[in-house]
C-alpha cells in the first residue's frame, strides 16, 4: 500500500511569512494527525481529526496555525505568520482507528523540514 | 498524564541484542504501550505493541512486567540499520486516544 505522503520536503521562509503544508493519508484511514518535531526532540501532536473533525487541537497554537481536512481524506496545515520557534519538521500521520488500543499503528509521512530564517 | 522514561542513549555491537528499557509506573489497566523508531530523516515508524503478555513479531520482541509498570524492546541481533530513535509511548488520557511522544533511547550500534 502507498505510504503517507508530505510535500513539500523542504520549505525555507523568512519570519512573518506564511507557508502551508500538505498530507495525504493512507487510502481509507480515518484519523489523521499532525505532529511538529523540533531538532532533538520527539513529535509533539499539534492536532487530531477523525474523517473531517477536529478531535483534539489543545496544543495547536490557534493565532497562527490553523488545519483543514477537507472531505475527510487530505490534510492541510497553515502558518501565518511564521516566527523563528516554528522551524522544525512537521509529520502528518494517519492510522485505520481512533484509537491506538484497537491494535492500529499509526503510520508516518517523512515530513516537512520547514527552517525559517 | 501517563508519561514514559527512556534512557536518553545506548549502544550495542553489531550482531549481539539490545535490551531497550522503558518505565511507566502511571500507566492505566488499558493503556496498551507501543514502541516506535525514527530512522534519521524519515518519520516514526512502528514497531511493536503490547498490553499484558510479551509480544514476538518480525522485528523485535516485547517483554513487559507482570506489574505493567515497566517494559523491556528486545532487538535479537541489532544490524548496523536499527541505529535509530527508540520512543516508549502510551495513551496520554485514557478516552482520548492522544499520546505523548517523549525524547526516546537513540541507540548507536557499533560495528
Amino acid at each position: 500500500e502507498a505510504g503517507v505522503a508530505q510535500s513539500p520536503r523542504y520549505k525555507i521562509i523568512e519570519k512573518r511569512q506564511s507557508v502551508a503544508f500538505w498530507c495525504n493519508p493512507i487510502s481509507g484511514h480515518a484519523t489523521l494527525y499532525w505532529y511538529q518535531q523540533i531538532l532533538g526532540q520527539g513529535p509533539k501532536l499539534l492536532i487530531q481529526f477523525q474523517n473531517n473533525g477536529v478531535v483534539d487541537d489543545s496544543q495547536l497554537p490557534k493565532d497562527r496555525f490553523s488545519a483543514e481536512r477537507l472531505k475527510g481524506v487530505d490534510s492541510t496545515l497553515k502558518i501565518q505568520p511564521a516566527k523563528l520557534e516554528d522551524s522544525a519538521v512537521y509529520l502528518c500521520a494517519s492510522s485505520l482507528m481512533r484509537a491506538l488500543n484497537y491494535n492500529s499503528p499509526l503510520h508516518f509521512g517523512n515530513g516537512t523540514r520547514l527552517t525559517v530564517t | 498524564d501517563a508519561k514514559t522514561t527512556q534512557p536518553n542513549s545506548m549502544e550495542s555491537n553489531e550482531e549481539e541484542p539490545v535490551h531497550l528499557p522503558c518505565n511507566h509506573s502511571t500507566i492505566s489497566g488499558t493503556d496498551y504501550i507501543h514502541w516506535y523508531r525514527q530512522l534519521p530523516s524519515q518519520g516514526p515508524e512502528y514497531v511493536i505493541h503490547g498490553l499484558t503478555s510479551n509480544v514476538n513479531n518480525r522485528m523485535a520482541s516485547l517483554a513487559i512486567a507482570e506489574d505493567r509498570k515497566s517494559s523491556t524492546l528486545i532487538l535479537h541481533r541489532a544490524t548496523l540499520r536499527d541505529a535509530a530513535v527508540y520512543y516508549c509511548i502510551l495513551r496520554d488520557v485514557p478516552g482520548t486516544y492522544k499520546y505523548i511522544f517523549g525524547t526516546g533511547t537513540r541507540l548507536k550500534v557499533l560495528a
